[in-house]
């Protein structure tokens, strides 16, 4: 069991570049999930998917979009990526709704 | 809006002891509270779960309570090691939705 993956694991981008996050979790969790975590802050969600075809707006979903592509996968985009979104970005699953499993983090630069 | 705070300044403890680290919060009643364990560089791992209805859970040398009342919540580490070295992240949920609402984060340091 690989769990949760993600990539890629750095990537640094322009201001107005466009990118995907890709996470994938095998364990077959329904819900799963986009943070930000920036220095001094909890995690902020960024949006979720309860279920396979289904996605909802978190905390501060603006300059994203979400594509549940199906059980397994659950991608990121940035449109045109802007400074404001330099972070580190996680995806989480749960299927119990209850404890969440964790990927390894991307790290976002943009200059 | 609900607000979780957890200590921002660092815990050094000494090997051995216990380390005691808080998490309040205002506003709402959470259904449950979680502790994640959260290294340099990694994603969160989850710890503990605790429910409104339960005072005090364990796990091995990990210990949570959980105080309604005084709307707070606490994690002890007893016997400590260097390995426990970590940032301790807090977590609540609400019965309205199983989102989890996070806390910034203690940074634990165990000095041998």
């Amino acid at each position: 069991n690989a769990g949760v993956t993600q990539t890629p694991k750095f990537q640094v981008l322009k201001t107005g570049q466009s990118m995907t996050l890709q996470c994938a979790q095998d364990m077959n969790h329904n819900s799963m999930y986009w943070y930000r975590q920036d220095p001094g802050m909890g995690l902020r969600l960024i949006y979720y998917s309860a279920s396979e075809g289904t996605t909802d707006k978190g905390e501060v979903p603006n300059g994203y979009n979400v594509s549940r592509l199906n059980k397994r996968e659950f991608s990121l985009r940035l449109e045109s990526a802007a400074p404001s979104q330099t972070s580190v970005y996680f995806c989480a699953s749960t299927g119990s709704q209850e404890t969440q499993y964790f990927g390894p983090g991307t790290r976002l630069l943009v200059l | 809006s609900q607000k979780i705070e957890q200590n921002s300044e660092a815990l050094n403890i000494q090997e051995g002891k216990t380390a005691t680290l808080t998490c309040n919060y205002t506003n709402y009643s959470p259904a449950y509270l979680q502790w994640y364990r959260q290294d340099p560089g990694r994603g969160p791992v989850f710890l503990l779960l605790i429910r409104e209805n339960e005072k005090e859970k364990r796990k091995e040398r990990l210990k949570v309570t959980f105080d309604t009342t005084l709307k707070q919540s606490l994690f002890h580490i007893t016997a400590s090691q260097p390995a426990d070295s970590a940032t301790y992240l807090c977590a609540l949920t609400m019965d309205s939705n199983y989102q989890l609402i996070w806390g910034a984060g203690t940074k634990l340091i165990i000095k041998p």
